[in-house]
């Protein structure tokens, strides 16, 4: 079964500066779908970016980019030039390439933004 | 607009009685599923549904019920609640199949309290 581990329970950064999420996951598959979701105080799930495991290159959105490395079945959100707004949980998660929607989420990271 | 509409999105109820989430989404997506987030533990799979009449047990399926008899609607059924029901529930839909853009929608969660 895959699993999704986001080792960081609690993150903090300064406004302006970057910061790093980690994600690590198991799985067998050689191809899946990799994602960050946002989950600001209002509940809402934001997808943030995602990533195809047969790309070699590493998915950018704005200010959002990650690192993914297959072969060490790791995955990190890098947010650059962090806002206030950037202040939320994220979650990491896996999802199979075949077969139904269904994802695997990390246990999140709780992501805070000083001014 | 396409959503995924949940409700209530707050619940308070006493153990033993019987309740039901609403979810529906007007996107006419194939599958819909249920999760609940913990805290340490992310978002786990409840019950999902491929289709109309069609569904199956997801990680976590005890002490829930589901029923998929229109193609939009997606009710979360607890018939005996009990405390360790106590968590955040989001529903969510997409197109059956997982395509590079077979994006999830989720709905806006349901906070529910077991007394």
């Amino acid at each position: 079964a895959q699993t999704v581990t986001q080792s960081q329970p609690e993150m903090s950064v300064q406004e302006a500066e970057t910061v790093t999420l980690s994600c690590t996951y198991d799985t067998s598959e050689s191809d899946y779908y990799l994602f960050w979701y946002k989950q600001p105080p209002s509940r809402q799930m934001i997808l943030v970016i995602r990533q195809e495991a047969y790309k070699q290159q590493n998915a950018t959105e704005n200010r959002f980019s990650v690192n993914f490395q297959k072969a060490a079945k790791s995955f990190s959100l890098k947010i650059s030039d962090s806002q206030l707004g950037d202040a939320a949980m994220y979650f990491c998660a896996y999802r199979n390439l075949e077969g139904y929607n269904k994802l695997i989420f990390g246990a999140g990271t709780r992501l805070a933004v000083h001014p | 607009e396409a959503q995924v509409t949940q409700n209530p999105r707050y619940l308070i109820t006493v153990t033993g009685k019987k309740l039901t989430v609403t979810c529906s989404q007007n996107m006419n997506h194939e599958y819909m599923s249920w999760y609940r987030q913990d805290p340490g533990l992310g978002l786990r799979q409840i019950y999902y549904s491929m289709n109309v009449e069609v569904t199956d047990k997801g990680d976590v399926p005890e002490g829930y019920k589901v029923s998929r008899k229109e193609k939009r609607n997606f009710p979360l059924i607890l018939e005996s609640p009990s405390p360790n029901q106590t968590s955040l529930y989001f529903c969510a839909s997409s197109l059956s199949k997982g395509g590079w853009n077979t994006e999830a929608f989720f709905g806006q969660g349901t906070r529910l309290t077991v007394v």
